[in-house]
């Protein structure tokens, strides 16, 4: 059974400038969420994919974006970067049923300049 | 809206010793998950425990046990017999049992663990 992965691991940015983040699915999992989590916080729900629609968002701008593909990967893009997006980036995948346990990747950590 | 409150910023224990860490979550649902995660310097965010709010016996997981207080929506780990493996952040998350399956999460607790 693959875990799920997210790559690149590290990536740095400049205000201003665009970034994609992938993220596969553990094998089999049909649901994607993805998380924001700055320096010394808990991470933050920002939206959740399934079958390749959007089926919840937290309070995040429309300047981060989603797509999940036919075979349940995904890709978190962030426009018009800004230093506050600065944080690693954790996606996790799930089964659509109980108990929705969500298991996570290693993250992306972005930082912005 | 839900919300997760992790009081202890830092928790140190010695190896083999026992340490809690607490919870408390504030929601108007009546069934919902609540979750403990170990989040080690791998980042990698592993689920510890899992307790089902419907289900009154405390969840048990080897060294590690919960105190769950739904009057008081309070939920508190317990981690026995504390390993050097077991340092990490440990964040309690919340979840609806409705809706979509996202989690609401603490800020989290930092244990430290001395030989």
């Amino acid at each position: 059974e693959t875990g799920v992965t997210q790559s690149p691991t590290h990536l740095i940015k400049t205000r201003g400038q665009q970034v994609t983040l992938r993220c596969s699915s553990q094998s089999g999992h049909n649901t994607v969420s993805w998380y924001q989590q700055a320096l010394g916080q808990g991470p933050q729900f920002i939206f959740q994919y399934y079958r390749e629609e959007e089926n919840g968002r937290g309070n995040f701008p429309p300047r981060f974006s989603g797509l999940q593909f036919p075979n349940y990967s995904s890709e978190l893009n962030v426009n018009a970067l800004e230093l506050d997006d600065s944080a690693l980036y954790l996606c996790a995948s799930s089964l659509r049923q109980l108990p929705y346990e969500q298991y996570f990747g290693p993250g992306t950590r972005l930082t912005v300049t | 809206a839900q919300t997760v409150t992790q009081s202890q910023p830092e928790m140190s224990v010695q190896e083999a010793e026992t340490v809690t860490l607490s919870c408390t979550y504030d929601t108007s649902e009546s069934d919902y998950y609540l979750f403990w995660y170990k989040q080690p310097p791998s980042r990698q965010m592993i689920l510890v425990i899992r307790q089902e709010a419907y289900k009154q016996q405390n969840a048990t997981e080897n060294r590690f046990s919960v105190n769950f207080q739904k009057a008081a929506k309070s939920f508190s780990l317990k981690i026995s017999d504390s390993q050097l493996g077991d340092a990490a952040m440990y964040f309690c998350a919340y979840r609806p049992d409705s809706g979509y399956s996202t989690l609401t999460f603490g800020k989290g607790t930092m244990l430290l663990v001395s030989p």
